[in-house]
């Protein structure tokens, strides 16, 4: 079974912090993805990789950076927290660019 | 970025009754996902659809794939307490790995 690992199930952080979420996979997958999910939003992309240090924007990347320094890690960073950024962060991972993505249980996160 | 038209938002079901929820979008995809969410976890994959027309059983959910790559529904058969949770499609173009969800098909007991 695929197993994608968000560090932290809640965090709680104030406006201006600098916040890591990290996300491993366990299936040598080549892609990895972050997405944050709102209530009558759905999920949106944030960010994705495709290979070790290689990254794309999603279709919402204002206000985030991602780090892929291993294939099997990627961060998201958010550069100085602010409360709208308070929302569910989801990670997937996916081995090839056309096979279904697969994904962690989710970072609850708060900014106060 | 662009979205699809998941419907209904939400439904009641009662035990033992078929329920069906579909997506349909402006744009053509080569590949339809459907996915489970239950509270406090992430999305599980349910079905993968590769070809138009294609139709896909797992248990009691069965998904198809639409002939004009523009839709896709799934159903559930004989639903049991703990179908409750919120279904998303995603489609996935030929063009990139990106997906596009719908906004989630929320399922409930009904009283």
């Amino acid at each position: 079974d695929v197993k994608v690992t968000q560090s932290s199930r809640y965090l709680v952080k104030r406006t201006g912090e600098k916040v890591f979420l990290e996300c491993v996979q366990d299936m040598d997958h080549e892609n990895m993805f972050w997405y944050r999910q709102d209530p009558g939003l759905g999920l949106r992309l944030i960010y994705f990789s495709y290979d070790v240090k290689m990254k794309e924007k999603g279709d919402i990347p204002e206000g985030y950076s991602v780090s892929r320094e291993k294939k099997e890690r990627f961060s998201l960073i958010l550069e100085s927290a602010s409360t709208n950024q308070t929302s569910m962060y989801l990670c997937a991972s996916s081995p090839t660019a056309n096979q279904p993505q697969h994904f962690g249980d989710g970072t609850r996160l708060s900014i106060l | 970025g662009q979205q699809l038209n998941q419907s209904p938002q939400s439904m009641f079901i009662q035990e033992g009754e078929d329920v069906s929820m579909n997506c349909t979008s402006s744009s053509i995809f080569n590949t339809w996902l459907w996915y489970k969410q239950d509270p406090g976890e992430g999305p599980v994959l349910l079905i993968a659809l590769y070809k138009a027309g294609e139709l896909t059983s797992n248990g009691r959910l069965t998904a198809q794939f639409g002939i004009t790559r523009k839709d896709s529904f799934l159903n559930i058969s004989a639903s049991i307490p703990s179908d409750v949770g919120i279904y998303f499609c995603a489609g996935q173009q030929a063009a990139g790995n990106k997906l596009t969800f719908g906004g989630g098909t929320r399922v409930l007991v009904k009283p």
